[in-house]
This record gives structure tokens, C-alpha cells and sequence, in this order.
């Protein structure tokens, strides 16, 4: 059981273009599901935290505008990265924790995005 | 941000050796978690430690968390090539330490 899903698995674009990343539960409710940003051999940084049927919020320093993010359904949330750059590459990990409890999230397999 | 540092931040041993990493804060938590990401992959919890001064064993595997619940430890005994990967620390589930990078050679 709670088994988290991330398409596409990796992503090559030209730069300027827009990629659309998506995260699914498959087997439990997500009220609230995280994005994260990986950097080669760094850690995780928290993008934002996605709520089913309201806004993101962002953590300080990152783009709402750019990184656009839908938490339309319990199972699903996307992230668009807009007008893609080549410093936008790197491995994007979101995660989902089960409604309603909020103390423990299990996380996608990534996405790597490479922005040419 | 809650500042996590993690020690050390590559660290290359024998298999069959034994090993401690670290994680280290300023801020309190509720809660600390451990993970082992492999390459390409999302990371993988570990365990779960709340409670100051809990120890917690999973196989060659032990967690403690500080008494002051700032700061955790991670130690491998007998490490295997199975152990490679980077292990990461979390407070109050979101906010991820520096890792460590582990390479168990054969």
C-alpha cells in the first residue's frame, strides 16, 4: 500500500517550453502532497506544499509563477515548470501524506528534468 | 528553514566496517525521520523517532534520537554493499538535512 506514482519518469525540453509533471496516489487519499527539488548529490529542498482544492503555498525563494501547481483531486497534483531554463534541471520528487493523517508522507520516484 | 547538517557528507568504507552519521540542528523538533535514497529513485523512510534519548534498532541498523530532540545519530554495523546509497534526515517530516553519502565497498 501507499504507493506514489510520478509521470513522466524523465523529461528532456528545449528551453523556453513548458513541462507538465504529475503525482499520483494510487492506493490512498492525499490531502496534501509536497514537491521537492533534488541537485545532484544534495538533498531535498521543500518546494511547496499542495492542499486538494486550494492554493499552494511556496516556500520562500521559489517562483509560484513559474512552478505552477494543481492539487485538483485526493490522488492527483501536478507541477508545470513555465518557460523552462536550463538551470531548471534537476530531479524533481513530490510526495503525498494520507488523509487525514498529516504525520507521515511516502514519496514518488522522481522526475528528472532536463532543460536543453 | 530549519537547518539540518549532516556529518559526515561522503563517507567510503570496507564492507564489514561499522559506521555513525549524524544529524545536527539548532531547532527542536516533534519529530525526526530517516531515509535511504538510491540513485533516480524517491527516498524510502527508514524510521520514525519523537520521543528525546529513544533508541531505535532496525536489523544492523540503530537511531537515537538526542535527549534535547535537536540532533539524531545513524549507526551501521557491519555495513554491506546493500547499505550504498545517501541517507537523509528530516525534521518534522519536511525539512531535509545536508545527507550523507554512503559507499559500502565489496
Amino acid at each position: 500500500g501507499a504507493v506514489v506514482s510520478q509521470h513522466p519518469s524523465w523529461v528532456i525540453c528545449k528551453s523556453g517550453t513548458s513541462v507538465k509533471i504529475e503525482c499520483r496516489s494510487l492506493d490512498f487519499q492525499a490531502t496534501t502532497m509536497f514537491w521537492y527539488r533534488q541537485f545532484p548529490k544534495q538533498s531535498l529542498m521543500l518546494m511547496a506544499t499542495s492542499n486538494e482544492g486550494s492554493k499552494a503555498t511556496y516556500e520562500q525563494g521559489v517562483e509560484k509563477d513559474k512552478f505552477l501547481i494543481n492539487h485538483a483531486s485526493l490522488t492527483l497534483s501536478t507541477l508545470t515548470v513555465t518557460s523552462a531554463h536550463p538551470e531548471d534541471s534537476s530531479f524533481y520528487i513530490c510526495s503525498a501524506s494520507p488523509a487525514p493523517s498529516y504525520n507521515e508522507q511516502f514519496f514518488g520516484p522522481g522526475t528528472r528534468l532536463t532543460v536543453l | 528553514t530549519q537547518l539540518l547538517e549532516q556529518s559526515p557528507q561522503f563517507l567510503s568504507i570496507q564492507e564489514g566496517e561499522n559506521l555513525t552519521v549524524y544529524c545536527n540542528s539548532s531547532s527542536v523538533f516533534s519529530s525526526l525521520q530517516w531515509y535511504r535514497q538510491e540513485p533516480g529513485e524517491g527516498p524510502v523512510l527508514l524510521v520514525t523517532v519523537v520521543t528525546g534519548g529513544e533508541v531505535k534498532k532496525l536489523k544492523r541498523l540503530t537511531f537515537q534520537f538526542g535527549d534535547a530532540r535537536k540532533d539524531s545519530s545513524l549507526h551501521i554495523t557491519a555495513a554491506q554493499p546493500g547499505d550504498t546509497g545517501l541517507y537523509l534526515c528530516s525534521g518534522n517530516q519536511f525539512y531535509f538535512g545536508t545527507g550523507t553519502s554512503l559507499t559500502v565497498i565489496p
